[in-house]
């Protein structure tokens, strides 16, 4: 089963509009971490935000927030103020126990489209 | 400040060649990952290592080995290459133990295609 779901396989968004882009993710473990990453064309892994599950309020980062609804197993990023930089892959990611230790996992990915 | 660093960027193997893909961070980060991307598709964790000489199996360790002997390296083996293995091969690093920043730091990628 997976375990981190992004539904949107691909997103367009206008210049200067915000966009949300959805992902939910299963764990039965109290203490995770979620996180969101942005990959351009160019193929690297840039950072953009960190949500800690006993963190109480929504983490931002400049132009990015997460949305994290923790009953819904929900972490949704939202993009204010689009760019045409933006548009690239984004990723939600989880860190969650392993059989061992704990372990960092990666969804599938929508693509985002910022349209001028 | 260099970070984490792949080695090679590219690779052509052939089917059945065997191959070690180079990771190492100078962060003195205890936690380190390999993950696969195939085109168009997210990361999948291959096996990861949380220090010296310990490492776990992740989601599609199949067909490959890794050692973990020093903090700052971690290579990727894979024997008896297969079209299967042709992918981008990310390394990545992370603090665990700091909670309020535990994000991984990316390598640029291996690009490997096995023909």
């Amino acid at each position: 089963a997976q375990k981190i779901t992004q539904t949107q396989p691909g997103m367009f968004v206008q210049e200067k509009e915000a966009v949300t882009l959805d992902c939910t993710y299963d764990t039965s473990d109290p203490s995770y971490g979620l996180f969101w990453y942005k990959q351009p064309s160019s193929g690297e892994m840039i950072f953009l935000i960190y949500q800690g599950s006993y963190d109480q309020q929504n983490a931002t980062e400049g132009r990015y927030s997460l949305n994290f609804q923790k009953a819904r197993k929900s972490a949704n990023l939202v993009i204010s103020a689009s760019q045409l930089g933006d548009s690239a892959m984004y990723f939600c990611a989880m860190r969650e126990a392993g059989t061992s230790y704990d372990k960092v996992i990666f969804g599938p990915g929508t693509s985002l489209s910022v349209i001028p | 400040n260099a970070g984490v660093t792949q080695t090679p960027k590219f690779r052509i193997l052939k089917i059945g060649q065997s191959m070690t893909l180079q990771c190492t961070q100078d962060m003195n980060h205890n936690y380190m990952y390999w993950y696969r991307q195939d085109p168009g598709m997210g990361l999948k964790l291959i096996y990861y290592s949380v220090g010296a000489g310990i490492t776990d199996k992740g989601e599609v360790p199949n067909g490959y080995n890794v050692s973990r002997s020093t903090t700052e390296d971690f290579p990727l083996r894979l024997e008896l290459a297969a079209p299967s293995q042709t992918s981008v091969y990310f390394c990545a690093s992370s603090y665990r133990e700091d909670i309020t920043d535990e994000k991984l730091f990316f390598g640029s990628g291996t690009q490997l295609s096995v023909l």
